[in-house]
């Protein structure tokens, strides 16, 4: 069963453009919502993240926007860069464990 | 800086052998987790550990055992690897009762033949 679901599977932007990726939860239990990237091999590394009292939060250019109603978070990049380019996975959090989504693979074109 | 080190980046087994994927953690962390990542599948919880000598079942520990003898060391242990576990395995710590900083190792790439 999947509890976080994520899209899409990959994305294409150019530089200087938005990038959005949009992720779903089920369990309303959870309480705790980061995002991960992951560049090529290595292992993902929290980027940013956000708790349900907030509707959003923003570090740099990366910005997170939380619907608890909707049950949906989003991952915003504003002026995407060919060096964001890596894989991004959003995660929830309850019991002291994250559950992930399935990942999606952006791509920042020159 | 936390560092999770796996042992291995590269493995390359035989279907039927007994694997051992073994990680550290230099920062005394409670929690230690075992995923497997899957294109299109994300990250998946394998199993995961809050102290030593415990353990409990992720989301797919079907295949899969573990073993943490020592706080900073956990194994992950296929008792006989099958094409299906070709994957890339991370691993990662945490404090307990701490979501918020997950550290995960650079993976190990198993290729079961």
């Amino acid at each position: 069963q999947q509890q976080v679901k994520q899209s899409p599977q990959s994305l294409i932007v150019q530089k200087g453009g938005i990038s959005i990726i949009n992720c779903a939860y089920e369990n309303t239990a959870f309480d705790y919502f980061p995002w991960y990237q992951q560049f090529p091999g290595k292992g993902p590394a929290l980027l940013i993240a956000i708790r349900p009292d907030v509707s959003e939060k923003k570090e740099g250019r990366f910005t997170i926007s939380f619907n608890k109603s909707a049950k949906q978070f989003s991952l915003h990049i504003m002026d995407s860069q060919p060096g964001d380019s890596a894989t991004y996975f959003c995660a929830a959090s309850g019991a002291s464990k994250l559950t992930f989504g399935t990942g999606t693979r952006l791509q920042v074109t020159l | 800086d936390v560092k999770v080190t796996q042992s291995s980046r590269y493995l390359v087994k035989r279907t039927g052998e007994k694997v051992f994927l073994e990680c550290v953690q230099d920062m005394d962390h409670e929690n230690m987790f075992w995923y497997r990542q899957d294109p299109g599948l994300g990250l998946r919880l394998i199993y995961f550990s809050y102290d030593v000598k415990m353990k409990e079942k992720g989301d797919i520990p079907e295949g899969y055992s573990v073993s943490r003898e020592k706080k900073e060391r956990f194994s992950l242990i296929l008792e006989s690897a099958s094409t299906n576990q070709t994957s890339m395995y991370l691993c990662a710590s945490s404090l307990i009762f701490r979501v918020d900083g997950y550290t995960f190792g650079s993976g190990t790439r198993l290729t079961v033949v």
